[in-house]
């Protein structure tokens, strides 16, 4: 089992609607979670941090996190085409560590 | 504020040489880390630097290494270079951990390099 599962897509989404994105983990001492953008060709650009149960919000986007689950979602609405890009969940935390463990990332497509 | 800066940005280099990259962190964070990134393996951790220790390390072989100064910029080292250490090099900075939160990680721009 990897230790941070997301889909790898592409998930394509129409302008103006909601993109679901969505990332598991497997260690549930991890304490700290994050969603980073990461456009082509660039370095990834944290977005969201979230670290306590529930939902975190910031404009169009909003970051839930069920640690019982262990679960982590970023939900971005009213999607623009600017919004395409990887999106890479991330998560503190493992075995104590202060390292990031990626998954895979989720090429997400707004389609105009 | 200035955001964190690596140089070079790009390298080529042939297999068998070495090769240093330099990170200077956003002011303030003592904490460096610095990440592998590849289109086959993503992102994975190389290893985290603080008060010029090196606090946690990934599982990468010895010719990776890496030191930290007393200003908290950070150097990383790859010795007798391989076709599969072409990749992005990114470094990374934060404040320390505050309690059991872990916090933001700040990116660079990355480190290109090409192994030929």
């Amino acid at each position: 089992q990897k230790e941070v599962e997301q889909n790898s897509g592409p998930l394509s989404v129409p302008e103006g609607a909601i993109a679901s994105l969505n990332c598991t983990y497997s260690d549930r001492g991890s304490q700290s979670f994050f969603w980073y953008r990461q456009y082509s060709g660039k370095s990834p650009e944290l977005i969201m941090s979230i670290y306590s149960n529930g939902d975190k919000e910031d404009g169009r986007f909003t970051a839930q996190l069920n640690k019982a689950s262990q679960y982590v979602s970023l939900l971005i609405r009213d999607s623009q085409p600017s919004d395409s890009a990887t999106y890479l969940c991330a998560v503190a935390g493992f075995q104590g560590a202060q390292k990031l463990v990626f998954g895979q990332g989720t090429r997400l497509t707004i389609n105009p | 504020k200035a955001g964190v800066t690596q140089t070079p940005r790009y390298l080529i280099k042939t297999r068998g040489q070495q090769v240093t990259l330099s990170c200077s962190p956003i002011s303030g964070h003592r904490s460096v880390s610095w990440y592998q990134q590849t289109p086959g393996q993503g992102l994975q951790f190389l290893f985290e630097y603080f008060s010029e220790t090196q606090r946690n390390k990934g599982n990468f072989p010895g010719r990776f290494s890496g030191r930290q100064f007393s200003n908290s910029r950070s150097e990383m080292n790859v010795s007798t270079l391989e076709l599969g250490d072409s990749a992005l090099y990114l470094c990374a900075s934060s404040r320390d951990k505050q309690g059991n939160s872990y916090n933001e990680q700040f990116f660079g721009p990355g480190t290109r390099l090409t192994v030929l």
